[in-house]
């Protein structure tokens, strides 16, 4: 999606290593966030930002950190994956009147953890 | 805290069939509401949404919801099903976190259109 884009677009990764998924805004919003996509669940919230270096957690924090040291870049860690945290990430952005206007979405990232 | 629940996880139609899915929403305060699509390996897109304003809202391709405040739904329609309309359709709340708004997400339903 224009303003908004996500890195990488796929991955496969080994059981126990770290990993660290990023979004890229152009749009110079200050609300960020990270969502999980899975089958039966819809999309969860992991975590999500407010500003630089000011974040918080979601409703399925556990397992995941975020950073986010410049305005333009969310980066979402997970820190030793496992294989319940295989599924699709999707990062979103959202300016102004905080969500008034919706969300605009990433194209996603596809983890597998074998 | 908010929370909508989407009825039918899979909905089929005949082209050119009236579409129907299904949202309920729970909100201790009035709510904003959106309905969004997601194509095969695509991310979300925003189809519409509703700010408090016209109860009766149109978004792109021809979709329209209607929030009913008494029945506590807000159900997205088509008069008419096109083989491009399959998809996946979550409808979704904003809520608060105390530092930032955040949606709630429906567990999501499957559009299948058929000749």
């Amino acid at each position: 999606d224009a303003g908004i884009t996500q890195s990488p677009r796929h991955k496969v990764t080994e059981t126990g290593t770290p990993v660290t998924l990023r979004c890229h805004q152009t749009e110079n919003h200050r609300y960020m966030y990270w969502y999980r996509q899975d089958p039966g669940h819809g999309l969860r919230l992991i975590h999500y930002s407010y500003g630089v270096k000011d974040t918080d957690k979601g409703e399925v924090s556990d397992g995941y950190s975020v950073s986010r040291s410049k305005t333009e870049d969310f980066l979402l860690t997970l820190e030793s994956a496992t294989s319940s945290q295989t599924s699709v990430y999707f990062c979103a952005i959202s300016e102004p009147r905080q969500g008034a206007n919706g969300y605009t979405f990433g194209s996603g990232t596809r983890l597998t953890v074998v | 805290a908010q929370s909508v629940t989407q009825l039918g996880s899979h909905v089929s139609v005949s082209e050119g069939a009236l579409v129907l899915l299904r949202c309920n929403y729970s909100s201790s305060v009035p709510p904003y509401l959106f309905w969004y699509v997601q194509y095969p390996n695509q991310g979300l897109q925003l189809l519409l949404k509703y700010t408090s304003a016209a109860t009766l809202v149109k978004g792109i391709n021809g979709f329209e919801a209607e929030f009913k405040k008494s029945e506590t739904s807000f159900h997205l329609t088509k008069p008419s099903a096109h083989m491009s309309d399959a998809a996946e359709y979550f409808c979704a709340v904003r809520g608060y976190t105390g530092t930032a708004s955040k949606l709630t997400f429906g567990t999501g339903t499957r559009l299948q259109v058929t000749l």
